[in-house]
């Protein structure tokens, strides 16, 4: 059974700061994974996706990676501002087929100005 | 270009009672999922539709179903509510892509 986990839980930095966030599941064969972003209250946003032939997707300051074989993957934020904090979730779909994705808990971001 | 809708964004509900919630998908979208997400988890995985029929399903049990309508919008039902369906329920539309979602119902069982 595929599970997915998220480290840290929580993370606090100040403004300016490059951070890294990460994602690891257990089952290697998978379709893709995506990055979420999800405010309090709020519904989610797709940040970055990678598919499971790719190693990295970037769009702006954020970046993300993929280690298939390890079962890894990282979002790295450059300049973190205080607008950067949410929730950020990963999520991987096992195959093609269907909308089913398997989410971790999250990692809920605080970034100080 | 309205994203994905739902509707009612707070609802209270006894224990044993029902509930619908209702999702309208962003403009050209044709497949509705729904997503249960309890406070301090990730989303889980329910059920997809597609062409007014279920196509996936996650681990969820019968009490939980739904319906999609010609014009793409979807329900979800919920009968026999329990203190543990307390949760943010996420609605997102995909069009063969990525998924939207909308910013959720939140629905408490008392």
């Amino acid at each position: 059974k595929q599970e997915v986990t998220q480290i840290p839980a929580a993370l606090s930095v100040p403004e300016g700061e490059n951070l890294v966030l990460n994602c690891s599941f257990t089952d290697s064969a998978i379709y893709n994974l995506q990055w979420f972003r999800q405010d309090p209250g709020k519904g989610l946003t797709s940040l970055l996706l990678i598919q499971s032939s790719q190693r990295e997707q970037t769009s702006g300051r954020l970046n993300a990676s993929l280690d298939k074989s390890s079962g890894r993957s990282t979002l790295y934020i450059a300049a973190s501002q205080p607008g950067d904090s949410a929730t950020y979730l990963c999520a991987v779909k096992l195959n093609q087929a269907g909308t089913a994705l398997i989410f971790g808990k999250g990692t809920t971001l605080s970034v100080s100005s | 270009d309205a994203g994905v809708t739902q509707s009612p964004t707070h609802l209270i509900k006894t224990r044993g009672q029902q509930v619908t919630l209702r999702c309208s998908p962003k403009s050209g979208h044709d497949t509705v999922s729904w997503y249960q997400q309890a406070l301090g988890q990730g989303p889980q995985f329910i059920f997809q539709y597609y062409e007014e029929e279920e196509r996936q399903r996650g681990n969820f049990p019968d009490r939980f179903s739904g319906h999609q309508f010609p014009n793409y919008s979807s329900e979800l039902n919920v009968n026999a509510l329990l203190l543990g369906d307390s949760a943010l329920y996420l609605c997102a539309s995909s069009l063969g892509g990525s998924l939207h979602f909308g910013n959720g119902t939140r629905l408490t069982v008392t």
